[in-house]
């Protein structure tokens, strides 16, 4: 059964620091990996999606990362800002199904 | 419309009160997913649709919740005597086309409070 885990469940850096949060999966038999925002009372925005023929992914200051044989993902954000500051969640599409299986997520402070 | 709109915000039911959440799509979406996401968790799969046909409902908790998409627009989400584990966001999420490599819209959710 895939398991989509996330560490940490929360980070605070300080506006400016570039940072990684970071999503690791059970079963490296994946279709693909996406990236999702999460703001306080609102519903998820999608920012990045990693085919699983793909290394990587970038938009913006965003770079997401996929390495299917460790079974893990990395979200890079360059110069964070207060308005980075969001949960922000992976997510794994398993072969071509189109149920994602998510992580718990990660809840990002940006401290100006 | 713009985005994916879900109504309403908010609900408070006592329990055993039945509700009904409203999604309605991207104009033109084929695909339209219903996920359960509890406080500090990702979401849970519940139903899936392709126009109007339920592909799959696996996710759903119990016979107590119903989807429909008659005309393959706009979808209800229905649960039957509320439980106060039934308390959760539910999302709404819609995809141009069928395929899985594509990115999710998703709305703002309905916040339900089961007292």
């Amino acid at each position: 059964k895939q398991e989509v885990t996330q560490i940490p469940a929360a980070l605070s850096v300080p506006e400016g620091e570039n940072l990684v949060l970071n999503c690791s999966f059970t079963d490296s038999a994946i279709y693909n990996l996406q990236w999702f925002r999460q703001d306080p009372g609102k519903g998820l925005t999608s920012l990045l999606l990693i085919q699983s023929s793909q290394r990587e992914q970038t938009s913006g200051r965003l770079n997401a990362s996929l390495d299917k044989s460790s079974g893990r993902s990395t979200l890079y954000i360059a110069a964070s800002q207060p308005g980075d500051s969001a949960t922000y969640l992976c997510a794994v599409n398993r072969d071509s199904n189109y149920q994602l299986i998510w992580g718990a997520g990660t809840k990002l402070i940006i401290k100006p | 419309g713009a985005g994916v709109s879900q109504s309403p915000r908010y609900k408070v039911a006592k329990r055993g009160q039945d509700v009904a959440l409203r999604c309605d799509p991207i104009s033109g979406h084929v695909s339209l997913f219903w996920y359960q996401q509890a406080l500090g968790q990702g979401p849970e799969f519940l139903t899936y649709f392709q126009n109007e046909a339920q592909l799959d409902k696996s996710g759903l908790p119990s016979d107590r919740f119903f989807a429909e998409r008659p005309e393959g627009s706009v979808s209800t989400l229905k649960i039957q005597r509320t439980q106060k584990e039934d308390s959760a966001v539910y999302l709404c999420a819609s995809r141009p086309e069928g395929a899985s490599n594509e990115k999710l819209f998703f709305g703002s959710g309905t916040q339900l409070s089961v007292l």
